[in-house]
């Protein structure tokens, strides 16, 4: 059964701090994705992605296929970007997608 | 209108009402998904349609029962619910039904069972 962690579960960072949230899982990847959900339950979708790096404006979202491993990168974070961090992956199977617990994130200014 | 778009945005049902949820995509998209998230859990994949065929159906009880009657509609038709069924629920779609696609979200129906 795939398993996905992510850490921390709760971040709170000061106004222009560089941010990390990590997501390990247990099976090979067919695709990774990073959600954002806003307060009032809106998502969106972030990136998707299989191998290597993405980027989009002030965020980043790197995977270690090796190590099962994937980390979205805020830079220069600003109160907009509080929000709940969502990472998702679909195994190689056919089992849809398998979501993280995901990373409740508070930037205060 | 663009993007997802999901009605009602609120729902209040009592265990033995009948009501249906409904989600329209303007993105021309072919695949169509239905989520739940619970309070304090994980969000969960109930439903995939792929050019309105149900792809994936992720052991979800028959008082769920979804509808596609084109590639721009999904319907969740929901009978004799529970009250640990109140939950948020979302519609979702992108191009293709394989999840290596960018998914775009609705803002979903906050439903609430009595």
């Amino acid at each position: 059964k795939n398993e996905v962690e992510q850490s921390p579960q709760n971040l709170t960072a000061q106004e222009g701090e560089f941010i990390t949230i990590n997501c390990s899982y247990s099976v090979g990847i067919s695709a990774l994705h990073w959600l954002q959900q806003h307060p009032g339950g809106g998502i969106v979708s972030l990136f998707m992605l299989s191998s290597g790096k993405k980027k989009h404006g002030r965020l980043i979202a790197t995977i270690n296929i090796q190590e099962k491993h994937s980390s979205l990168h805020i830079t220069a974070s600003h109160p907009r970007d509080s929000a709940v961090y969502i990472c998702a992956q679909r195994g190689g199977g056919a089992d849809g997608l398998t979501f993280g617990k995901g990373t409740h994130l508070i930037i205060q200014p | 209108e663009t993007g997802v778009t999901q009605t009602p945005r609120h729902l209040v049902m009592g265990m033995t009402n009948k009501k249906s949820l409904k989600c329209e995509q303007h993105l021309g998209h072919n695949a169509m998904y239905w989520y739940k998230q619970s309070a304090k859990k994980p969000l969960e994949l109930m439903f995939v349609y792929n050019f309105k065929e149900q792809t994936e159906n992720n052991s979800v009880p028959s008082r769920f029962s979804p509808e596609c009657p084109n590639s721009s509609h999904l319907f969740l038709h929901l009978h004799t619910l529970q009250p640990e069924d109140s939950a948020l629920y979302l519609c979702a779609s992108s191009q293709g039904g394989t999840f290596t696609d960018t998914q775009y979200f609705g803002p979903g129906t906050r439903l609430t069972v009595l």
